[in-house]
């Protein structure tokens, strides 16, 4: 069955410090693959996707990620963090023709000034 | 821009009491779905409706749980007979079709938070 792990629980970095959040899935064919973030009282609002091509994609608010089929990750990045970031991250993978996303637990991101 | 919206945000219930938690959908997507995340742990897909029937479901889905597109724009999930183990936040999403193009994607809602008591 797929599954998809984020190592890190909690994470703490300073404003205008770079970020690497990490995401592992496992699955036996080529994923479809989904950045989430939630704010408190917010939704889970869409931060990037991969579904084929190019394996670097770009996202919303300067956020990056990279497939790395041979590792199975799909870590997200930013070079330079604002405050405004902390916020709860989740990865998720969609497979084949199913409807459902599965996700990962979540990292919390905390900004220091 | 578009987006989907959740009443209540947080509902209070006494255990054995039926509940029911409401979603607007965006209004030209087509295919809409429940997510659960219990406190701590992860966000787990309930189920998908499309065409005013249930398309897929999970185990978690069981006899207590039922969805339902009343009217052309409300999209409900009902607990039958809530459990201590149903308090959770609850997301609903959306999304244009069930195909997963480039262009199709689940937007969300904010969530419903349950507390059984």
């Amino acid at each position: 069955a797929q599954s998809v792990t984020q190592p890190d629980i909690h994470i703490t970095v300073s404003e205008g410090a770079s970020l690497e959040l990490r995401c592992n899935y496992s699955y036996g064919a080529t994923p479809y693959l989904f950045w989430y973030v939630q704010s408190p009282g917010q939704g889970l609002q869409l931060l990037l996707k991969y579904f084929s091509g190019d394996t670097l994609v770009q996202g919303i608010k300067g956020f990056e990620a990279e497939f790395k089929r041979s590792q199975s990750s799909f870590n997200l990045r930013k070079p330079s963090v604002h405050w405004s970031d902390a916020a709860e991250y989740f990865c998720a993978l969609r497979t084949g023709t199913a409807s459902k996303l599965t996700f990962g637990t979540g990292t919390r991101l905390q900004v220091t000034l | 821009e578009p987006e989907v919206t959740q009443t209540p945000s947080h509902q209070v219930t006494q255990m054995g009491q039926e509940v029911i938690l409401r979603c607007v959908p965006i209004s030209n997507h087509l295919y809409f779905y429940w997510y659960r995340q219990i406190l701590g742990q992860k966000v787990e897909f309930l189920v998908s409706f499309y065409n005013n029937e249930i398309s897929e479901k999970s185990e978690i889905f069981d006899d207590q749980f039922s969805v339902e597109r009343p009217d052309g724009s409300n999209f409900t999930l009902k607990i039958r007979s809530t459990k201590l183990e149903d308090s959770a936040m609850y997301f609903c999403a959306s999304s244009p079709s069930g195909r997963w193009t480039g262009a199709n994607v689940l937007t969300f809602g904010a969530g419903s938070r349950l507390t059984v008591l």
